[in-house]
């Protein structure tokens, strides 16, 4: 599975879209690109996911980049409930079993 | 839809007692998985059914049992606890085994003392 690179933390202020970047330029052409987040105390929680074309949901949009390497997690009127630790995950379809690998994702804080 | 729901919240547990936490989703996925996450770890799979009436070994199993009762619940089992058991506890399923759109339970705070 391909690694994935993302910032330690962010900041956005309520009300504005934030970008949550990740890099994972070793990415294979039958791996996907997901995205979840863990608010303090909680389970995880999927957000989205995506293969080549943008991706948009009612929590997000998922935007990656034409050669694959790289791809944005865009909330776009964050809230102080979207403050949570943001994971991107590259998994190939069709293994043997769903075992999700978090790796230290980006603490994203929402301010007032 | 309640989604995954797990029971008990939290649990405290002396050396060498038994437990069981349950685990049930209404959604009519195939495949759940039972999880531990302990402070800079990160999840860790302790075990996984892909469909009813089939169950495997994560990457963590010892120590541990799981039943895999009806399409909807899946429990997992501690016979002899041991502090090293100090964790919490996730529940998750999915449509199917080959997919990573895994839909998680509140967790369970386990202590063992």
């Amino acid at each position: 599975d391909a690694k994935t690179t993302q910032p330690t933390s962010m900041d956005c202020a309520e009300g504005r879209a934030a970008n949550l970047p990740c890099n994972h330029s070793t990415i294979s052409g039958n791996e996907y690109v997901y995205w979840y987040r863990q608010i303090h105390s909680q389970g995880p929680q999927y957000i989205i996911h995506g293969l080549k074309n943008n991706e948009t949901n009612e929590m997000a949009s998922l935007i990656i980049t034409e050669d694959r390497k790289s791809s944005t997690l865009i909330l776009p009127h964050a809230t102080l409930r979207d403050t949570a630790v943001y994971y991107c995950i590259v998994r190939a379809g069709g293994t043997s079993y769903g075992k999700l690998t978090f790796g230290q994702g980006t603490i994203l804080t929402v301010h007032p | 839809n309640a989604g995954v729901t797990q029971t008990p919240k939290f649990q405290v547990l002396k050396t060498g007692q038994s437990m069981t936490l349950q685990c049930a989703q209404d959604m009519n996925h195939n495949s759940m998985y039972w999880y531990r996450q302990d402070p800079g770890m990160g999840l860790r799979l302790i075990y996984y059914s892909a469909s009813e009436g089939t169950t495997d070994k994560g990457e963590v199993p010892n120590g541990y049992n799981v039943s895999r009762l009806n399409k909807r619940e899946f429990s997992l089992r501690l016979e002899s606890a041991a502090p090293s058991q100090t964790s919490v506890y996730f529940c998750a399923s999915s449509a199917s085994s080959a997919s990573y759109e895994q839909y998680f339970g509140p967790g369970t705070r386990l202590t063992v003392t």
